[in-house]
């Protein structure tokens, strides 16, 4: 059973930095692109950020270009989301998820979610 | 920027109705068109894909179509657990996706 879990979310002061983690499991992690996903509270979806499989490709939103990195551990099959210069327009539910070649690169499966609230 | 523009905003229906969700895009994405279904609570869940291709799992009764600029998330009989939250998703320009801002739909 594919099994995504996301950590790492909390209260984090304008400015600050947070790092989520998102423990995958349930599949070859080394052969999917991975995308991280946030929704603001009561609204819709934001694409934040995407890596391919061998960590080749990486790509960001405007919104958070040059705050946010993301990177992926193949062998731990962890995804990661560093996040500085936060900003209260960050605050959201961080979702990742994962793409498939076969469901065209659409997110098949989506971990539960890590709230991050960015307050001071 | 593709814009993905859903309406209804709020659709209210029965249970046994027919339900047709509208996804429109400011510039054609050709078929690379999905459709998510969310709950309150939780994550989404993909159900069409590239248009018109059914994720696995999903039932029969949902149903999408369309190409170019507009598309249609069709349930052909609703059941309880379908009234939701859904979101029309891009990858045209990918690796830029883009959402639409959700159609909420409600019983009646």
């Amino acid at each position: 059973e594919v099994q995504l879990v996301e950590s790492g979310g909390g209260l984090v002061k304008p400015g600050g930095s947070l790092r989520l983690s998102c423990a995958a499991s349930g599949f070859t992690f080394s052969s999917y692109s991975m995308n991280w996903v946030r929704q603001a509270p009561g609204k819709g979806l934001e694409w934040v950020s995407s890596i391919s499989s061998s960590s080749s490709y990486i790509y960001y939103a405007d919104s958070v270009k040059g705050r946010f990195t993301i990177s992926r551990d193949n062998a731990k099959n962890s995804l990661y989301l560093q996040m500085n210069s936060l900003r209260a327009e960050d605050t959201a539910v961080y979702y990742c998820a994962r793409s498939d070649i076969l469901t065209g690169y659409h997110f098949d499966y989506w971990g539960q979610g890590t709230l991050v609230t960015v307050s001071s | 920027e593709i814009v993905l523009t859903q309406s209804p905003a709020t659709l209210s229906l029965s249970p046994g109705e027919r339900a047709t969700l509208s996804c429109r895009a400011s510039q054609s994405v050709s078929s690379y068109l999905a459709w998510y279904q969310q709950k309150p609570g939780q994550a989404p869940r993909l159900l069409i894909y590239d248009a018109s291709n059914r994720a696995t799992g999903i039932p029969a009764r949902f149903s999408g179509s369309g190409s170019g600029t507009d598309f249609t998330l069709t349930i052909s009989s609703l059941e309880p657990e379908d009234f939701a939250v859904y979101y029309c998703q891009q990858r045209s320009n990918w690796p830029a996706y883009t959402f639409g801002q959700g159609t909420k739909l409600e019983i009646k």
